[in-house]
């Protein structure tokens, strides 16, 4: 059974920095990509980011809202992703879900197919 | 960066009804459209993948179709499990973006 949790989430203070792990299980993690995509309370789902599989290259892309500030990161030994966050601002305050992305037959081919429960981001002096 | 549109952002139906639900992207992007499902409360659930594609184990009175810049998901009898909200997203080219939503709500 494919399983995927995050964890991590917590209140932090704006400008400091939040390191969110994505745990899976019952799958070749090294096989897929990986995906953050965050909900804003009360708003709706916002993508932040992927990160290739290493048999594409292992290259992460971001939005450009948090595009410097965040960094996407897999340790394949450990079927692990994460999500590091720094110069948070209240405005990344959020629920940050991890999904397993299937790539499909060609490079613009992914599909969300897994996803954990999320875990609440609270960024708040 | 190619913006998502959907229509309507809420709706009120009964169980029963067909409901559909229009995607509009601000420029072709061929096939390469997914709608999820998400209920208050828990994780999102993948539909539909490449624009038609039911991903499995979902209802088969959900369906998917379009390309380019139109898109349309259908529930072809509504039933009480079905209220919940409603994204379609992109992954024509980074940044891959979602719709705002549409709400299915019980009339």
């Amino acid at each position: 059974e494919v399983q995927v949790m995050e964890s991590g989430g917590g209140l932090v203070q704006p400008g400091r920095s939040l390191r969110l792990s994505c745990t899976t299980s019952g799958f070749t993690f090294g096989d897929y990509a990986m995906s953050w995509v965050r909900q804003p309370p009360g708003k709706g789902l916002e993508w932040v980011g992927f990160i290739r599989s290493k048999t594409y290259g292992g290259a992460a892309e971001y939005a450009a809202s948090v595009q410097g500030r965040f960094t996407i990161s897999r340790d394949d030994s450990k079927s692990i992703a994460y999500l590091q966050m720094s110069s948070l601002k209240i405005e990344d305050t959020a629920f940050y879900y991890c999904i397993r992305t299937s790539r499909g037959s060609s490079w613009r081919e992914y599909s969300f197919d897994y996803w954990g429960q999320g875990t609440l981001v609270t960024v708040s002096s | 960066d190619i913006q998502m549109t959907q229509s309507p952002s809420s709706l009120s139906a009964s169980v029963g009804d067909r409901v559909t639900i229009t995607c509009r992207a601000s420029q072709n992007i061929s096939k390469y459209l997914n709608w999820f499902q998400h209920k208050p409360g828990k994780a999102p659930n993948l539909l539909i993948y490449t624009g038609s594609n039911l991903q499995g184990g979902v209802p088969s009175r959900f369906s998917g179709s379009g390309s380019g810049t139109d898109f349309t998901l259908t529930i072809s009898t509504l039933q009480p499990e079905d209220f919940a909200f409603y994204y379609c997203q992109h992954t024509y080219d980074v940044p891959w973006s979602f719709g705002q939503g549409t709400k299915v709500e019980i009339k």
